[in-house]
């Protein structure tokens, strides 16, 4: 077990919706990143945050967004689905969000779009 | 950040030590080597990090060349709950950066 806690486990929608994926960090981490990993393709970053402030960005789309919370939680917000979004959204954490601090990861969510 | 090569698969035997290779040649003084490995849609684990020194810990060594342009992960004794993709990275250890996943090398360990 990681120490970081993501929910839902697994999520079904259908296209045009939105969902919210939930982050909640190890204790005492201040930084959270987020990442999706679609079938047989590699994890692919999508944006970091920092005590709340965003501090890097991936290829994230304009249908996504991301904050992270004064609880230092994280939420992962995608709109307008589409079938290719379906993946596994990664959540990890790291003490900071620079330096060498290892970054432990959640189980992540699964997200199916129909 | 460096890029990195990895061959994409390797395999092993059962109790035998698997040694898995990393070539990052345009690497910086400032970038350290980073180790993660993903089982199975299993959130990516952490294993083992470096700068140029060899380092090791419960899980793993890391062996990094003189000239810091590449790196083995050595697991010396592999056991099937190694099979896994390991990836090999190189970051910046200073500044906010990203930690960038290439395709990695898919391990298999048999019996």
């Amino acid at each position: 077990d990681s120490g970081v806690t993501q929910t839902p486990k697994h999520l079904i929608t259908a296209t045009g919706q939105r969902v919210t994926l939930r982050c909640s960090p190890r204790s005492g981490d201040l930084s959270v990143y987020w990442y999706q990993q679609s079938l047989d393709q590699g994890l692919q970053f999508l944006i970091q945050y920092y005590n709340g402030e965003e501090r890097a960005k991936g290829n994230i789309l304009e249908r996504f967004s991301a904050q992270q919370f004064p609880d230092l939680h994280s939420e992962l917000n995608l709109s307008s689905l589409e079938l290719g979004d379906s993946a596994l959204y990664f959540c990890a954490s790291s003490v900071t969000g620079q330096g060498v601090a290892e970054a432990f990861f959640g189980q992540g969510t699964r997200l199916t779009v129909v | 950040d460096a890029k990195t090569t990895q061959p994409p698969s390797m395999d092993c035997a059962e109790g035998r030590a698997a040694n898995l290779p990393c070539n990052h040649s345009t690497i910086s003084g400032n970038e350290y080597v980073y180790w993660y490995r993903q089982i199975h849609s299993q959130g990516p684990q952490y294993i083992i990090h470096g700068l140029k020194n060899n380092e090791t810990n419960e899980m793993a060594s890391l062996i990094i060349t003189e000239d810091r342009k590449s790196s083995t992960l050595i697991l010396p004794h592999a056991t099937l709950r190694d099979t896994a993709v390991y990836y090999c990275i190189v970051r910046v250890a200073r500044g906010y950066n990203k930690l960038i996943f290439g395709a990695g090398t898919r391990l298999a360990v048999h019996p």
